[in-house]
């Protein structure tokens, strides 16, 4: 059954850490993408990336880093330089590098909270 | 800035009504449109789209309207079912440009 898988659901960060959101897809697709949500408010892109081994920013990319060394992966760090990490993230690919006419598939999530 | 706007956070419906779901921009580039659902815990589904050349598309239950001039696009749901209860996003995107907005999303509730 082809997807996305995001891990862990739920991820606790204390200050000062960096943690690591897990993206794997098996959909062969050639696009990924990272999504910020916060409450009452739509999702806002933080990288995406339309081929291995390149990636962009997207709105807000500060206090955040990506690698994509696999067409299947996509993992989304969050620095200690991101002084607001509580949010719902949410991982999308598509089929088409790059080209946004096409619908997007999301995984389910992972809620980041704040000790 | 919001460039995409759902300005109601909530709609509820009765079993069996239509429901009209709400999405206006402001970015005349946008050039396709998307509809998404989402329910608890879950990540958002595609549900239906339409192109900048199209004013309307339709998919089952699923219709979605747009107007140009205004701006202005809207999800149609008929007939409304208890398991269309969920979170929908609007979204639209400048393939050009390589952008795509979402909106915050409207809560829709269909009683039973």
């Amino acid at each position: 059954d082809g997807g996305i898988t995001q891990s862990p659901k739920y991820l606790f960060r204390k200050e000062g850490q960096n943690v690591t959101l897990s993206c794997e897809q098996n959909l062969n697709h050639d696009a990924m993408y990272w999504y910020r949500q916060d409450p009452g408010q739509g999702l806002r892109l933080i990288y995406y990336s339309q081929i291995v081994n390149d990636f962009q920013k997207g709105d807000i990319a500060e206090g955040y880093s990506v690698s994509r060394e696999k067409k299947e992966s996509f993992p989304l760090t969050v620095t200690s330089a991101q002084k607001n990490p509580t949010a719902f993230y949410l991982c999308a690919s598509s089929i088409v590098g790059g080209h946004l006419n096409q619908p997007q598939h999301f995984g389910d999530g992972t809620r980041l909270s704040i000790l | 800035d919001q460039q995409v706007k759902q300005n109601s956070p909530s709609l509820s419906v009765q079993e069996g009504r239509i429901s009209i779901l709400n999405c206006d921009y402001t970015n005349s580039m946008f050039d396709y449109f998307l509809w998404y659902k989402k329910y608890p815990a879950e990540g958002p589904t595609f549900l239906i789209s339409i192109s900048s050349i199209k004013d309307k598309n339709e998919d089952g239950r699923f219709t979605v309207f747009l107007n140009k001039s205004a701006k202005h696009l809207s999800l149609h749901i008929v007939p409304s079912q208890p398991g269309d209860s969920a979170v929908y996003f609007c979204a639209a995107s400048d393939a050009g440009n390589n952008d795509m907005r979402f909106g915050a999303g409207t809560r829709l509730t269909v009683k039973p």
